[in-house]
């Protein structure tokens, strides 16, 4: 049973540019979390979705940043115009229920570099 | 609203020793609190979480937390520490309602051989 998958591991965009981050959640799992780490931070929650559904975006800057987990494939964290301040670990989290009880299970992570 | 301190945001112990990673909570409502385990490069492992069963939690590798209400807290401790022990540990919290995690900052771990 394959874990929570993300992709790419790595990822270098010039300021400017679009960065496009994949999470393809556990088997059986319709909950998805996005989270940012900062260089010696904490997680930060970003958004929750579920398939076809974003359900809590208050962690979400309001400009530039967009998320999607359509019917078929993968979630998807979108940013656009990257500046050097995105430059940060994004992971993505899946739970088969809804988090307030259930575990969430973790991805490896983008790491992704704006030069 | 939930929150989480942890103090210390590194600890050093040696190989053999007790490790005491401290957590406290702040919540409006009755938590549900989380231990994971983050090794570099990697994405996170839940050790252990508490969900208003039992107070004292075993978790993977030999870690457990105890939960006490009456001083918010969710230490994590393991009596003897291994090299493989070394990585950064977060606390988290959630709410019985609601969807989010939150994190605590972070402890790093560092095993002395």
């Amino acid at each position: 049973n394959a874990g929570v998958m993300q992709n790419p591991r790595h990822l270098v965009r010039r300021r400017g540019q679009e960065a496009r981050l994949r999470c393809s959640p556990m088997k059986g799992h319709s909950h998805v979390y996005w989270y940012r780490q900062l260089p010696e931070e904490g997680l930060k929650f970003m958004v929750y979705l579920q398939k076809e559904n974003i359900i809590d975006e208050s962690g979400m800057p309001k400009e530039r940043f967009s998320a999607e987990f359509p019917k078929e494939g993968p979630s998807i964290l979108r940013i656009q115009q990257v500046v050097r301040g995105d430059s940060a670990a994004y992971f993505c989290a899946s739970s088969r229920f809804e988090a307030s009880t259930d575990t969430q299970y973790f991805g490896p992570g983008t790491r992704l570099t704006v030069l | 609203a939930q929150s989480v301190t942890q103090l210390g945001s590194h600890v050093s112990v040696s190989e053999g020793a007790l490790v005491l990673l401290r957590c406290n909570y702040s919540s409006s409502v009755p938590p549900y609190l989380f231990w994971y385990v983050q090794y570099p490069n990697q994405g996170l492992q839940l050790l252990l979480k508490y969900t208003s069963a039992a107070t004292l939690v075993k978790g993977i590798n030999g870690f457990e937390a105890e939960f006490k209400k009456s001083e918010t807290s969710f230490h994590l401790t393991k009596p003897s520490a291994h090299m493989s022990d070394a990585a950064e540990y977060f606390c988290a919290v959630s709410a019985n309602t609601g969807n989010q995690f939150y994190f605590g900052t972070g402890t790093s771990l560092t095993v002395i051989p």
